[in-house]
């Protein structure tokens, strides 16, 4: 049973444009979502996150939304550089006794072209 | 402040041969542990996690197995390693209740 699913395998940017990363969830009980980027050989990176009280979470060029009645979620990065290549992670945490136990969906590679 | 420190970062082993890899954390008092493997193709897939000493929980069956001897120390290890077993292996590490958690740099599991 895949909770979080990220349909799209690969993305592809050119640089300075918007870069949108889409993410779904089947776990109602999710009650925190976080964004990880990984680059090849190295352990992701936290980016962003947003808690399923809001729907929008800014970070610099780094926008979450978060549309709960879809149980959709989705990444923003604007404008997209060529630094911004890498694999991008969405993750549901249900908190309680799962706390800290994420769940990750299948990572999508992002490709922003000079 | 906190570190992860998890080796090697890569390793080739033949099929049947044991496995032993080890992650440790600095800076930080009873830390959550897990440890992930993102196989080829694949996202990140929960192996093991450890909420303190000789606390282990897996989240699938498979050929490894997970071990905490020491408070900030987590160990994978199989007695004879799979094909399928290769894959790129992550120790994490979280405070308790906390949403989000770190991750070390990864072993690049090869097996031949």
């Amino acid at each position: 049973d895949q909770q979080v699913k990220q349909n799209s395998p690969s993305l592809s940017v050119q640089e300075g444009r918007i870069s949108i990363l889409n993410c779904d969830y089947t776990n109602s009980m999710f009650d925190y979502f976080l964004w990880y980027k990984k680059y090849p050989a190295e352990g992701p990176t936290f980016l962003i996150s947003i808690s399923s009280i809001k729907d929008k979470n800014e970070d610099g060029r780094f926008t979450v939304f978060l549309n709960k009645s879809a149980k959709h979620l989705s990444l923003h990065i604007v404008p997209s550089q060529p630094g911004d290549s890498a694999v991008y992670f969405c993750a549901g945490n249900a908190g309680g006794t799962s706390y800290g136990k994420l769940t990750f969906g299948q990572g999508t590679i992002l490709t922003v072209h000079p | 402040s906190q570190t992860i420190h998890q080796w090697p970062a890569t390793l080739v082993q033949p099929v049947g041969s044991p496995l032993s890899l080890e992650c440790t954390v600095e800076g930080t008092s009873n830390p959550n542990l897990y440890w992930y493997r993102q196989a080829a193709g694949r996202g990140l897939q929960l192996l093991f996690y450890s909420v303190g000493i000789g606390q282990i929980s897996s989240e699938v069956p498979q050929n490894l197995s997970a071990s905490r001897p020491q408070d900030r120390q987590f160990i994978l290890s199989s007695k004879k390693l799979l094909l399928s077993d290769s894959g790129f292996y992550l120790c994490a590490w979280s405070l308790k209740q906390a949403y989000g958690y770190t991750f070390g740099s990864g072993t690049r599991l090869t097996v031949v």
